[in-house]
């Protein structure tokens, strides 16, 4: 089983600051890595997939990079509605494994 | 829209059984491959299980194989979670989620649906 381990676990920054986040495979996932947001009492919503490619319904200020076995989550101003959980998640290989989430708060 | 709808949840005694139901609309059920996430209370996310979009073939984390069984109805365009044997471990939160390809192979989780809580408990 590939682990994911995420870092940190919480990240405390204010609004309009840059938030960076790490996403570490216990064993190369090529460029099958996607991130999740989720907001509390809410289901998640896929953000990036392909280790860099981001979901539509997101704004320009998030981006992914990396590939192998680090990847980083930038968001580049941090508005309001990004206070959330991110979870990275490995999809080269089954079974598929989450990381254990960064909670983004102010 | 495409939109998925989790229902079936329920309070039920170690060893009981329960079924998920997830009724999907929005897009051409059989085309695409669906699994099962769950989240226990303030933890983070597990992948349960995936089924292709033919229903042909299914996938299974190792805790839930044996006891879980998914299945779809292209009919009724409806995914279904059979929980046998239950624990305590498998309260959660399980959502139904739609993925983006047919076979569920390397492929992400891009809708999902607003989950249904199961309780196991005396």
């Amino acid at each position: 089983e590939i682990v994911m381990t995420q870092s940190p676990a919480t990240l405390s920054v204010s609004p309009g600051e840059r938030a960076t986040l790490s996403c570490r495979a216990s064993q190369s996932v090529s460029s099958n890595l996607a991130w999740y947001h989720q907001k509390p009492g809410q289901a998640p919503r896929l953000l990036i997939y392909g280790a860099s490619t981001r979901a539509s319904a997101f704004p320009a200020r998030f981006s992914g990079s990396g590939s192998g076995t680090e990847f980083t989550l930038t968001i580049s101003s941090l508005q309001s509605e990004d206070f959330a959980v991110y979870y990275c998640q490995q999809y080269n290989d089954w079974p598929l494994t989450f990381g254990g989430g960064t909670k983004v708060e102010i | 829209e495409v939109q998925l709808v989790d229902s079936g949840g329920g309070l039920v005694q170690p060893g009981g059984s329960l079924r998920l139901s997830c009724a999907a609309s929005g897009f051409t059920f059989s085309h695409y491959a669906k699994s099962w996430v769950r989240q226990a209370p303030g933890k983070g996310l597990e992948w349960v299980s995936t089924i292709t979009g033919s229903g042909d073939s299914a996938y299974y984390a190792d805790s839930m194989k044996g006891r879980f069984t998914v299945s779809s109805d292209s009919s009724k365009n409806t995914l279904y979670l059979q929980m046998n044997n239950l624990r305590a471990e498998d309260t959660a939160v399980y959502y139904c989620a739609k993925m983006d390809g047919t076979d569920g192979y390397r492929d992400v989780f891009n809708i999902w649906g607003q989950g249904t809580m199961v309780t196991v408990s005396s």
